[in-house]
This record gives C-alpha cells, structure tokens and sequence, in this order.
C-alpha cells in the first residue's frame, strides 16, 4: 500500500538552532501534507500544512517544503525553544484519508 | 486549538466483549474521521464519514468494526468483539472540507485484557 516515511526518529538540537524533519510518500495523487505535532499522554496537534500547488509555506517559526518531483517534503522549525519537544508526525493524504509516518521525538536542549 | 470531544477518555475490556466510543465533531465540520495510534506510533485509517455518509473505510472496519455519525447525534466506533491487538488510542478528527485540516480530539485509550 501508499506508505510516509519519516526519516528521523530522534532529533536532538540546542535551543536557538534549526531542526529538520524529512519525509517520503510513495502515492503521487497525494496533494495535501499536514504536520502535527504530539506531546506526552496528549492527541495531535495541527501545526501547519502544505498543498501540492505551492513548494514552500511559512508560518512564523515554521518553515514546509515540498518537492514533488522527489516525492519529499519537510519540516523546519527555526530558533527552536524547549517547548518545541514533542513528536511531529508528517502526513499525506491519500483521497479524504491520511496517511502518517511513524514520528520524529524531537528533543530542544535548553 | 481543537474543539473535537471524545468520550470515555479510557475504556477497558476483556477479550470478546463490546467497545464503544462516541465523538463530537467541531461545530461545522462535516467530515470525520477515525483513526487507530499503536503504542508504536503507527497509525492505521479506520473510517470517514460526510454528513451521516461512508465516505471510505479500510476492511477490517467492515468485520469486527461499525461506525456511524447519525444526524444530532454523537458519532460512535464500536468493536464488537474486542482483541487484544485492539489495544491503542483511538482518534477522532473532523474536518470543514475533504482531507484538509483535520482537527484530532483527545482520543479513547482501549485497553483489551
């Protein structure tokens, strides 16, 4: 089936600098990729998305690219803050559904 | 920030028994969505509505699994024969259009014993 790989399952920055999180999609009818962002014992949280008519969005410290020719797209946070630790998950959606990858714990050393 | 209520927040069921879980979708979204989350952070698509309608739904919904969101009311998931690979969190998302903007709620954490 269509998968999303989510390429960093760990990701240890200092506070102040940049993370990024990649993913992969395999299904190339997919024109919606959303970020969600996941803390301890909590659901998912919209943080930003990306449709497939734009290659790059921002929203404050956030930053979506998207290559569709690689089937790729990513997620960078700038000047990161403690309170960015969580896991981010990336999705694809495939018709009305989403399909996720399986996480990125994101951890910002103060 | 997410307005989706789910209910119980925990449900825990022996091998066999029914579970079942309701949503309420945010004021205005139309379409919703249920999805499973492993402990592996594995997430499996289980169903989508619009309206009252099946938009989608993987097989297993179609055995051990129903769902409906029937007008003003809550939507439920119910499994009706609970096993133990059914334990995770359930999420509920809705949605105002398609695939866009899916809010989750808290999710029912099922524990089958």
């Amino acid at each position: 089936g269509e998968k999303v790989e989510q390429h960093e399952s760990t990701l240890s920055v200092r506070e102040g600098d940049s993370a990024v999180i990649n993913c992969t999609y395999t299904d190339t009818a997919s024109s919606y990729f959303p970020w969600y962002k996941q803390e301890a014992g909590k659901s998912l949280h919209f943080v930003i998305d990306i449709r497939s008519n734009v290659d790059r969005k921002q929203s404050q410290r956030l930053i979506v690219l998207l290559d569709k020719k690689a089937k790729r797209f990513s997620l960078h946070i700038t000047a990161t803050q403690p309170e960015d630790s969580a896991i981010y998950f990336c999705a694809a959606n495939m018709g009305y559904k989403l399909t996720f990858g399986t996480g990125t714990s994101l951890l910002v050393d103060p | 920030n997410s307005k989706v209520i789910q209910t119980p927040r925990y449900l825990v069921k022996g091998q066999g028994q029914k579970a079942k879980m309701r949503c309420i979708p945010e004021k205005g979204h139309p379409v919703v969505f249920w999805y499973q989350q492993n402990k592996n952070n594995e997430f499996k698509f289980l169903i989508n509505f619009q309206n009252q309608e099946v938009l989608q739904q993987i097989d297993m919904t179609e055995k051990r699994f129903s769902a409906e969101c029937p007008s003003n009311s809550p939507c439920s998931l119910e499994i009706q024969s609970s096993e133990a690979g059914d334990s995770a969190l359930y999420l509920c998302a809705s949605s105002y259009r398609g695939p866009y903007e899916q809010y989750f709620g808290p999710g029912t954490r099922l524990t089958v014993l």
